[in-house]
Parts: C-alpha cells; sequence; structure tokens
C-alpha cells in the first residue's frame, strides 16, 4: 500500500490562501481521503473528507465556509484549500487514505505532511 | 459533533510496565474507534482499528477494547520504542474527531 504523496511547504500572508495536493497512485485512488492538521507542538485536528468520485465532501465545523477539499480524477490528485488564512492555521497538513473493514472506515495511510506557515 | 476526552495526559511509565490509556466519547460511537501512535517529526501510525482489531505490522503488546463510549489502549509490556504520544480517533460519523492526545514519557 503506496502512501499518498503531498505537495511540498508554503509560506502566506495572512489573509491569503494555500492549496496543498496530493497524488494517490495505484487503487489508493479509489478511497476517500482525509485531510488532517496539526499545529506546533499540537494535536491532531480532523478537517475534513471527499469520497472516492469527488463528489461528497463532508467538514469539520471549524472549518467549514474556509475549506475546499476537491478531487481531479484524471491525475489521481486530490486537493485542499484554506482561505483566509491567519497565523493560527500555522501547521503541518495531511492527507490521510481512509481504509474499510467488514464493519468501519477509518484513516489509514498518511502522506508525508505539509507544513503551511502563516507569517507577515 | 462527538467529542473525545482521552486520559491520562501526560503519563510516565518506566519499560516493561503496563500501560492503559483511556478514551471517552460524548455519545456512543458502537466500536468506530481507532488508536495511533506518533512519534516527533512523523505522521501518526495506525495501532488500532475497530476499537480492538490489530493492524498488521503492528506488535502483540499492544491491545485496544472498549464498546459504546469507553475505550482502552493498553501495552502489555513497555519498550523503549513505545515512548510517544497516542490518540484516539472515532470514525462513527462526520465530523471525525481526535482525542487530545497522551504523551508516554519515560519515568
Amino acid at each position: 500500500q503506496e502512501r499518498p504523496v503531498q505537495s511540498g511547504a508554503e509560506v502566506r500572508e495572512p489573509g491569503a490562501s494555500v492549496k496543498v495536493s496530493c497524488k494517490a497512485s495505484g487503487d489508493t485512488f479509489n478511497y476517500y481521503m482525509n485531510w488532517v492538521r496539526q499545529a506546533p507542538g499540537q494535536g491532531l485536528e480532523w478537517m475534513g473528507i471527499i469520497n472516492s468520485r469527488g463528489d461528497s465532501t463532508s467538514y469539520a465545523p471549524k472549518f467549514q465556509g474556509r475549506v475546499t477539499v476537491t478531487r481531479d480524477t484524471s491525475t489521481n490528485t486530490v486537493y485542499m484549500e484554506l482561505s483566509s488564512l491567519r497565523s493560527e492555521d500555522t501547521a503541518v497538513y495531511y492527507c490521510v487514505r481512509d481504509q474499510c473493514s467488514s464493519t468501519s472506515c477509518y484513516p489509514l495511510l498518511w502522506g508525508q505532511g505539509t507544513l503551511v506557515t502563516v507569517s507577515s | 459533533a462527538i467529542q473525545m476526552t482521552q486520559t491520562p495526559s501526560p503519563l510516565s511509565a518506566s519499560v516493561g510496565d503496563r500501560v492503559t490509556i483511556t478514551c471517552r466519547a460524548s455519545q456512543g460511537i458502537g466500536n468506530e474507534l481507532v488508536w495511533y501512535q506518533q512519534k516527533p517529526g512523523k505522521p501518526p501510525k495506525l495501532l488500532i482499528y475497530a476499537a480492538s482489531s490489530l493492524q498488521s505490522g503492528v506488535p502483540s503488546r499492544f491491545s485496544g477494547s472498549g464498546s459504546g463510549t469507553d475505550f482502552t489502549l493498553t501495552i502489555s509490556s513497555l519498550q523503549p520504542e513505545d515512548f510517544a504520544t497516542y490518540y484516539c480517533l472515532q470514525s462513527y460519523n462526520y465530523p471525525y474527531t481526535f482525542g487530545q492526545g497522551t504523551k508516554l514519557e519515560i519515568k
């Protein structure tokens, strides 16, 4: 099972947007994809998920209206765009492929993470 | 959203100890609870899914139990490589939610 591969680190000014990519390979692309972030020294925070076809998303209330997750089926790539950035958004952002057992689904395969720094 | 309360944090223990970390959900989540281990600078690693199923390749000293609202992760005999931070996650419904993490420290 190959891990997703994410785009590189980004630096943005407050108020800007950032778009992080996550490229899956093989049959990984048939799975749902989560986005999770981790601020420096802090815990994990689930942001949202997109289904395998890319036509359905669900977001955490905290990020609703600021985050958009999309999927390009032609390039096997998932994107997470976060807008109206503030310093508190400085974090490592992970894409995580879901896995389903016979009874439940859960985030399994983590990308390497993308550091987004928000600073003026 | 379902809230996940994880205790204790931090947790101090010695090599060879048996340790237990607890996660409590604010409402019933069946068995849709997973446990991760995270080491500094690395992405989390899945240890347990469906509350008690051991992920392939994870040492058998790790075990999970519970259903409904109360869950535990047990490490039967701590090894040096087990000192890390542990997180629970409920995958019962969206938004998925994590516990706040338990940092397992060397005593």
